[in-house]
């Protein structure tokens, strides 16, 4: 079945270091990716997504690319802020089975 | 445009009681789905709808677990008789049509806690 494998937590960074939370999948066929995020009292929001390979999602300065051939969607932030501390979560979700499947999430605290 | 609507956001019951949850997804939205959030872990499917229809409940313990979707736009979960493991973040999430690329959008969750 479908599952995704997220990079363990929680990361401790330093403001403005650069992040990449580490993200592998294994589905049948294509599924499209998605990283969610939490933030601290808010509930789960869409980050970015891809539903090809190669595309690449993008939002407030987080990235992500779809790697067929490495099965990864990894997260990367070249300039991290205070802000950006919360909880992220990897998913997929597949055609003929169209519920998002998550990892494990990754708490994310950025000290000033 | 409102959001996905929940209640009750926190709920604590006895071990063997009922509970209800209830959930209102943004307008329009035609797929509905029940998650499941244990502490430290990631949500897992309970139940999608397709309009009225459970399209997939192939994870919903069904002998304490029942949920419905009259209509087509709110939709109830229920647990009868609650156990201690049932302690956890019910999430319901709604999307457009429900397709594999579709985004899921997320209500703030109930919290339960069984004593």
């Amino acid at each position: 079945g479908d599952s995704v494998t997220q990079m363990e937590g929680p990361v401790t960074l330093s403001e403005e270091a650069f992040l990449t939370i580490n993200c592998t999948y294994t589905a049948t066929g294509y599924p499209s990716l998605f990283w969610y995020v939490q933030y601290p009292g808010e509930g789960l929001q869409l980050l970015l997504k891809a539903t090809k390979a190669d595309d690449k999602g993008s939002n407030k300065g987080f990235e992500a690319t779809y790697r067929k051939e490495t099965t990864s969607f990894h997260l990367e932030k070249g300039s991290v802020q205070v802000s950006d501390s919360a909880v992220y979560f990897c998913a997929l979700s597949s055609v003929g089975n169209e519920k998002l499947t998550f990892g494990t999430g990754t708490r994310l605290t950025i000290i000033p | 445009e409102a959001g996905v609507v929940q209640s009750p956001r926190y709920k604590i019951i006895e071990k063997k009681q009922p509970v209800a949850f209830w959930c209102n997804p943004i307008s329009g939205h035609n797929t509905l789905y029940w998650y499941l959030q244990n502490l430290g872990q990631g949500p897992e499917l309970l139940i999608r709808y397709e309009n009225e229809e459970a399209v997939d409940d192939s994870q919903l313990p069904k002998d304490r677990f029942s949920a419905e979707r009259l209509k087509g736009v709110d939709s109830t979960l229920k647990i009868q008789p609650a156990e201690l493991g049932d302690s956890a973040v019910y999430l319901c999430a709604s999307s457009l049509a429900g397709l594999a690329g579709d985004e899921q959008f997320f209500g703030p969750g109930t919290r339960l806690t069984v004593l």
